[in-house]
């Protein structure tokens, strides 16, 4: 079974500085969907990048970031230029294609401080 | 409207209550899921509904737990006799197509007392 691991529960960064979470997952597919999400106090869970697995090239959205290394399942996320906007919590989710349903498995999360 | 709403935003009930969590997907989404995450936990996906298929019930928690969706749009999450243990976010999300994401609601908050 796929599962996703999250293994930084928090993390913090001071305000203009680099941060890169963390995210490993297990499959035996070969083509499968990697996002990000960031929930912040509101609850809204809020896309942040998505990867798409038969894409060498690491996705990158202005400041987000990821370094997706495939024979690794490895999938992290960097922050670059920190804001305080960017205190959440940050989950990881892997997309399993199984007859078409996209049911998302995400792992634990990551609660992320940004200190001014 | 213009994102997913869910309703109500909290709600407390008294053990071995019924409660309804009601979601309205964006128009035109046709993948519509139910996840709960509770306390320190990740999202736990519960139900998907696509289009007219049948839906896919394979993470709810027991047979208190049921869902449905009228007319491929609103859906409403029913949790019958409720145990303390179902506290937790209920969130919706619904989506075009899985592959570009989700987008969700800002969730309804269960506290069972």
């Amino acid at each position: 079974a796929q599962t996703v691991t999250q293994s930084q529960p928090e993390m913090s960064v001071q305000e203009a500085e680099t941060v890169t979470l963390s995210c490993t997952y297990d499959t035996s597919e070969s083509n499968y969907y990697l996002f990000w999400y960031k929930q912040p106090p509101s609850r809204q869970m809020i896309l942040v990048i998505r990867q798409e697995a038969y894409k060498q090239q690491n996705a990158t959205e202005n400041r987000f970031s990821v370094n997706f290394q495939k024979a690794a399942k490895s999938f992290s996320l960097k922050i670059s230029d920190s804001q305080l906007g960017d205190t959440a919590m940050y989950f990881c989710a892997y997309a399993q294609t199984t007859s078409g349903t996209y049911k998302y498995i995400f792992g634990t999360g990551t609660r992320l401080k940004v200190l001014a | 409207g213009a994102g997913v709403s869910q309703s109500p935003s909290n709600k407390v009930t008294e053990k071995g209550k019924d409660v309804e969590l009601r979601c309205d997907p964006i128009s035109g989404h046709t993948a519509l899921y139910w996840y709960r995450q509770s306390l320190g936990q990740g999202l736990e996906f519960l139900i998907y509904f696509q289009g007219n298929s049948a839906p896919d019930k394979s993470g709810l928690p027991s047979d208190r737990f049921s869902a449905e969706r009228t007319g491929g749009s609103v859906s409403t999450l029913t949790i019958q006799r409720t145990q303390q243990e179902d506290s937790a976010v209920y969130l919706c999300a619904s989506s075009p197509s899985g592959i570009y994401g989700y987008t969700f609601g800002s969730g309804t908050r269960l506290t069972v007392v």
